[in-house]
Protein backbone atom coordinates (compact mmCIF):
# COMPACT_ATOMS: atom_id res chain seq x y z
CA UNK A 1 0.00 0.00 0.00
CA UNK A 2 1.34 3.43 -1.13
CA UNK A 3 2.52 4.91 2.54
CA UNK A 4 2.37 8.62 1.17
CA UNK A 5 -0.29 10.06 -1.76
CA UNK A 6 -0.60 12.98 -3.62
CA UNK A 7 -3.68 12.79 -5.61
CA UNK A 8 -2.75 15.86 -8.29
CA UNK A 9 0.00 14.54 -11.10
CA UNK A 10 -0.27 18.72 -11.99
CA UNK A 11 -1.16 21.92 -10.80
CA UNK A 12 -1.77 25.16 -12.41
CA UNK A 13 -1.51 28.28 -10.80
CA UNK A 14 -1.60 31.71 -11.56
CA UNK A 15 1.49 34.13 -10.59
CA UNK A 16 1.06 35.77 -7.23
CA UNK A 17 -2.19 33.13 -5.99
CA UNK A 18 -1.85 30.48 -3.58
CA UNK A 19 -2.24 27.19 -4.18
CA UNK A 20 -2.26 23.81 -1.94
CA UNK A 21 -0.62 21.01 -3.00
CA UNK A 22 -2.40 17.49 -1.44
CA UNK A 23 -0.17 15.03 0.94
CA UNK A 24 -1.74 11.88 2.90
CA UNK A 25 0.11 9.50 4.35
CA UNK A 26 -0.41 6.24 6.12
CA UNK A 27 1.52 5.19 9.28
CA UNK A 28 0.89 3.34 12.24
CA UNK A 29 4.17 5.24 13.98
CA UNK A 30 2.97 7.47 16.58
CA UNK A 31 6.54 9.46 16.16
CA UNK A 32 6.92 10.56 12.44
CA UNK A 33 7.75 13.30 10.58
CA UNK A 34 6.81 15.33 7.17
CA UNK A 35 9.04 16.96 4.68
CA UNK A 36 8.96 18.45 1.53
CA UNK A 37 11.12 19.28 -1.11
CA UNK A 38 10.86 21.06 -4.49
CA UNK A 39 13.03 19.58 -7.39
CA UNK A 40 13.18 21.91 -10.27
CA UNK A 41 13.89 20.74 -13.86
CA UNK A 42 17.79 20.81 -13.04
CA UNK A 43 16.95 18.03 -10.86
CA UNK A 44 18.33 18.82 -7.39
CA UNK A 45 15.47 17.90 -4.51
CA UNK A 46 15.69 21.19 -1.99
CA UNK A 47 14.05 20.87 1.32
CA UNK A 48 10.81 22.96 1.76
CA UNK A 49 9.43 22.67 5.00
CA UNK A 50 8.89 20.05 8.25
CA UNK A 51 6.23 18.87 10.00
CA UNK A 52 6.62 16.60 13.47
CA UNK A 53 3.99 14.50 14.07
CA UNK A 54 3.80 15.74 18.06
CA UNK A 55 3.91 19.31 16.49
CA UNK A 56 0.66 21.02 17.44
CA UNK A 57 1.09 23.99 15.43
CA UNK A 58 1.06 24.02 11.53
CA UNK A 59 5.00 24.81 10.33
CA UNK A 60 5.72 27.79 8.52
CA UNK A 61 8.65 28.97 6.50
CA UNK A 62 8.33 31.61 4.58
CA UNK A 63 5.65 31.33 1.77
CA UNK A 64 5.51 28.03 2.64
CA UNK A 65 3.00 26.55 4.83
CA UNK A 66 1.51 23.16 6.05
CA UNK A 67 -1.73 22.88 6.70
CA UNK A 68 -1.35 19.60 8.78
CA UNK A 69 -4.41 17.38 9.91
CA UNK A 70 -3.11 14.44 12.44
CA UNK A 71 -6.80 12.99 12.53
CA UNK A 72 -6.98 12.99 8.76
CA UNK A 73 -3.40 12.00 8.23
CA UNK A 74 -2.61 14.48 6.20
CA UNK A 75 0.07 17.33 5.57
CA UNK A 76 -0.83 19.56 2.28
CA UNK A 77 1.49 22.78 1.46
CA UNK A 78 0.58 25.76 0.70
CA UNK A 79 2.45 28.20 -1.26
CA UNK A 80 1.27 31.36 -1.14
CA UNK A 81 1.70 34.48 -3.65
CA UNK A 82 3.22 32.32 -6.28
CA UNK A 83 6.25 33.14 -8.18
CA UNK A 84 7.40 32.07 -11.79
CA UNK A 85 10.19 30.09 -9.76
CA UNK A 86 7.88 28.07 -8.20
CA UNK A 87 7.05 25.47 -11.18
CA UNK A 88 8.87 22.64 -10.40
CA UNK A 89 8.09 18.93 -9.07
CA UNK A 90 6.88 18.71 -5.74
CA UNK A 91 7.34 15.69 -3.02
CA UNK A 92 5.82 14.68 0.12
CA UNK A 93 8.01 12.51 1.96
CA UNK A 94 7.32 10.93 5.53
CA UNK A 95 10.18 9.40 8.05
CA UNK A 96 8.84 7.48 10.05
CA UNK A 97 10.49 6.76 13.84
CA UNK A 98 13.47 9.12 14.76
CA UNK A 99 15.89 6.66 14.01
CA UNK A 100 19.48 8.68 12.25
CA UNK A 101 19.49 5.64 9.87
CA UNK A 102 16.04 5.74 8.69
CA UNK A 103 15.31 6.53 5.17
CA UNK A 104 12.41 8.52 3.96
CA UNK A 105 9.21 7.32 1.51
CA UNK A 106 8.60 9.81 -1.24
CA UNK A 107 4.75 10.25 -2.69
CA UNK A 108 4.48 10.54 -6.47
CA UNK A 109 4.79 14.39 -6.81
CA UNK A 110 2.66 16.86 -8.21
CA UNK A 111 3.93 19.06 -10.81
CA UNK A 112 3.07 22.88 -10.44
CA UNK A 113 3.13 25.26 -12.95
CA UNK A 114 2.94 28.90 -12.54
CA UNK A 115 1.48 30.67 -15.26
CA UNK A 116 2.55 34.73 -16.12
CA UNK B 1 25.77 23.93 5.74
CA UNK B 2 24.88 20.44 5.11
CA UNK B 3 25.87 20.40 1.61
CA UNK B 4 26.11 17.33 -0.14
CA UNK B 5 28.22 17.41 -3.29
CA UNK B 6 27.59 14.61 -6.07
CA UNK B 7 30.10 14.06 -9.11
CA UNK B 8 29.58 13.50 -11.86
CA UNK B 9 26.52 15.73 -12.55
CA UNK B 10 26.41 13.77 -16.09
CA UNK B 11 28.01 10.84 -17.75
CA UNK B 12 27.50 9.41 -21.05
CA UNK B 13 29.43 5.78 -21.23
CA UNK B 14 28.82 2.75 -23.92
CA UNK B 15 27.34 -0.22 -22.76
CA UNK B 16 29.70 -2.90 -20.93
CA UNK B 17 31.66 -0.42 -19.51
CA UNK B 18 31.26 0.44 -15.56
CA UNK B 19 30.65 4.18 -14.22
CA UNK B 20 30.98 5.66 -10.38
CA UNK B 21 29.12 8.17 -8.98
CA UNK B 22 30.64 9.88 -5.68
CA UNK B 23 28.50 11.08 -3.22
CA UNK B 24 30.83 13.90 -0.46
CA UNK B 25 29.14 15.19 2.59
CA UNK B 26 31.23 18.23 2.20
CA UNK B 27 30.41 19.95 5.92
CA UNK B 28 29.27 16.96 7.94
CA UNK B 29 30.18 13.28 8.95
CA UNK B 30 27.40 10.60 7.33
CA UNK B 31 27.34 7.12 8.79
CA UNK B 32 24.20 6.82 6.54
CA UNK B 33 24.17 7.45 3.18
CA UNK B 34 21.17 6.62 0.35
CA UNK B 35 21.44 6.24 -3.29
CA UNK B 36 17.77 6.57 -5.35
CA UNK B 37 16.70 6.00 -8.50
CA UNK B 38 14.59 8.86 -10.45
CA UNK B 39 12.84 7.60 -13.91
CA UNK B 40 11.47 10.54 -16.23
CA UNK B 41 8.04 12.09 -14.09
CA UNK B 42 8.29 9.30 -11.45
CA UNK B 43 9.52 9.71 -8.11
CA UNK B 44 12.75 8.86 -6.25
CA UNK B 45 13.01 5.28 -5.83
CA UNK B 46 15.46 3.78 -3.08
CA UNK B 47 17.90 1.83 -4.19
CA UNK B 48 20.17 1.21 -1.30
CA UNK B 49 21.09 2.42 2.23
CA UNK B 50 24.60 2.95 2.41
CA UNK B 51 26.31 2.39 5.65
CA UNK B 52 29.87 3.59 6.94
CA UNK B 53 32.43 0.46 6.84
CA UNK B 54 29.87 -2.15 7.03
CA UNK B 55 27.86 -3.36 3.54
CA UNK B 56 24.85 -1.73 2.01
CA UNK B 57 21.46 -2.91 1.96
CA UNK B 58 19.70 -3.33 -1.14
CA UNK B 59 16.01 -2.83 -1.89
CA UNK B 60 14.12 -5.70 -3.24
CA UNK B 61 14.73 -5.89 -6.75
CA UNK B 62 18.50 -3.69 -6.93
CA UNK B 63 21.17 -5.97 -8.20
CA UNK B 64 23.63 -6.01 -5.59
CA UNK B 65 26.38 -7.16 -8.34
CA UNK B 66 24.96 -4.51 -11.07
CA UNK B 67 25.26 -1.28 -9.03
CA UNK B 68 28.34 -1.61 -6.37
CA UNK B 69 28.23 0.56 -3.36
CA UNK B 70 31.02 1.53 -0.99
CA UNK B 71 30.82 3.68 1.61
CA UNK B 72 34.92 3.69 2.79
CA UNK B 73 34.57 7.01 5.18
CA UNK B 74 32.59 9.03 6.89
CA UNK B 75 32.01 11.81 4.30
CA UNK B 76 32.50 10.04 1.24
CA UNK B 77 30.02 6.70 -0.84
CA UNK B 78 30.13 5.67 -4.29
CA UNK B 79 27.64 4.02 -6.26
CA UNK B 80 29.37 2.13 -8.94
CA UNK B 81 27.46 0.89 -12.07
CA UNK B 82 28.77 -2.27 -13.30
CA UNK B 83 28.67 -3.54 -17.21
CA UNK B 84 26.19 -0.77 -17.83
CA UNK B 85 23.37 -1.07 -20.34
CA UNK B 86 21.13 1.20 -22.12
CA UNK B 87 18.08 0.43 -19.21
CA UNK B 88 20.37 1.88 -16.89
CA UNK B 89 20.41 5.31 -18.45
CA UNK B 90 18.96 6.97 -15.21
CA UNK B 91 18.89 9.95 -13.11
CA UNK B 92 20.93 8.61 -9.92
CA UNK B 93 20.68 10.83 -6.72
CA UNK B 94 22.28 10.33 -3.00
CA UNK B 95 21.21 12.06 0.10
CA UNK B 96 22.34 11.81 3.91
CA UNK B 97 21.40 13.54 7.01
CA UNK B 98 23.46 15.89 8.79
CA UNK B 99 21.92 14.77 12.46
CA UNK B 100 19.73 12.78 14.04
CA UNK B 101 16.68 14.29 15.66
CA UNK B 102 12.78 14.51 14.25
CA UNK B 103 13.40 17.50 12.51
CA UNK B 104 16.52 17.17 10.53
CA UNK B 105 15.93 16.54 6.42
CA UNK B 106 17.55 14.70 3.87
CA UNK B 107 19.89 16.90 2.25
CA UNK B 108 20.43 15.57 -1.71
CA UNK B 109 23.40 15.75 -4.32
CA UNK B 110 22.57 17.29 -7.61
CA UNK B 111 22.01 13.66 -8.95
CA UNK B 112 23.79 12.39 -11.94
CA UNK B 113 22.08 11.80 -15.42
CA UNK B 114 23.72 8.77 -17.00
CA UNK B 115 22.90 7.47 -20.44
CA UNK B 116 24.29 4.34 -21.83
CA UNK B 117 25.00 4.16 -25.26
Amino acid sequence: AQKITQTQPGMFVQEKEAVTLDCTYDTSDQSYGLFWYKQPSSGEMIFLIYQGSYDEQNATEGRYSLNFQKARKSANLVISASQLGDSAMYFCAMREGINYGQNFVFGPGTRLSVLP
Amino acid sequence: GAVVSQHPSRVICKSGTSVKIECRSLDFQATTMFWYRQFPKQSLMLMATSNEGSKATYEQGVEKDKFLINHASLTLSTLTVTSAHPEDSSFYICSARDKAGENSPLHFGNGTRLTVT
